[in-house]
């Protein structure tokens, strides 16, 4: 079966760190560019980052850039996604996505996980 | 970044009824426009890609189609298992930016 499975979720204190991983099984990662994506309680979506199918070009979004760290392990068919500084406004359910082809950063997400809660309070 | 602005917020229709969602781009992303089904509690599942494509398994009622920057969803024969939000996305550009959501409810 075709799915995504996100782990290292729970609950935090602000200014802590957590590794969120999201497992790929019945295709082949290294084929396809990934991104994470958020939902804050109650909230929309919005985009947190995405990695092309290499690994090689990354990019964030302006309220996490120089606090998350996406990384991938193509032998592994695993994403990861390093979250540090955490604040209050981080918290939310986390998605990894999948690129619906082609190794583009922006794209169509045809394939989701079934999130991970992180919680950020004291 | 593209801003993505969607109307109406929420709307309440019957079953059969035919329901459109309006998302317009704040500059031109040609086709690169996606909508998304989310049920509650759920992950997004992706409806239409590039417009007015119907992802694989997506039941036909859905369509898209794009005016310019405004692009369109349509529900036709509203089904009760329709209920859910639903969200554009531009893949134009990075970052990729959604739309507020719309959410639809079946009277």
């Amino acid at each position: 079966e075709v799915q995504l499975l996100e782990s290292g979720g729970g609950l935090a204190q602000p200014g802590g760190s957590l590794r969120l991983s999201c497992a790929a099984s019945g295709f082949t990662l290294r084929m396809y560019a990934m991104s994470w994506v958020r939902q804050a309680p109650g909230k929309g979506l919005e985009w947190v980052s995405g990695i092309s199918a290499s690994g090689g070009t990354t990019d964030y979004a302006d309220s996490v850039k120089g606090r998350f760290i996406i990384s991938r392990d193509n032998s592994k068919n695993t994403l990861f996604l390093q979250i540090n500084s955490l604040g209050v406004d981080d918290t939310a359910v986390y998605y990894c996505a999948k690129a619906i082809s082609g190794d583009y950063l922006s794209a169509a997400f045809d394939l989701w996980g079934q999130g991970t809660t992180v919680t950020v309070s004291s | 970044d593209f801003q993505m602005t969607q109307s109406p917020s929420s709307l309440s229709a019957s079953v059969g009824d035919r329901v459109t969602i309006t998302c317009r781009a704040s500059q031109s992303i040609r086709d690169y426009l996606n909508w998304y089904q989310q049920k509650p509690g759920k992950a997004p599942k992706l409806l239409i890609y590039a417009a007015s494509s119907l992802q694989s398994g997506v039941p036909s009622r859905f369509s898209g189609s794009r005016s310019g920057t405004d692009f369109t969803l349509t529900i036709n024969n509203l089904q009760p298992e329709d209920l859910a939000t639903y969200y554009c996305q531009q893949s134009f550009s990075t970052p990729p930016t959604f739309g507020q959501g719309t959410k639809v409810e079946i009277k």
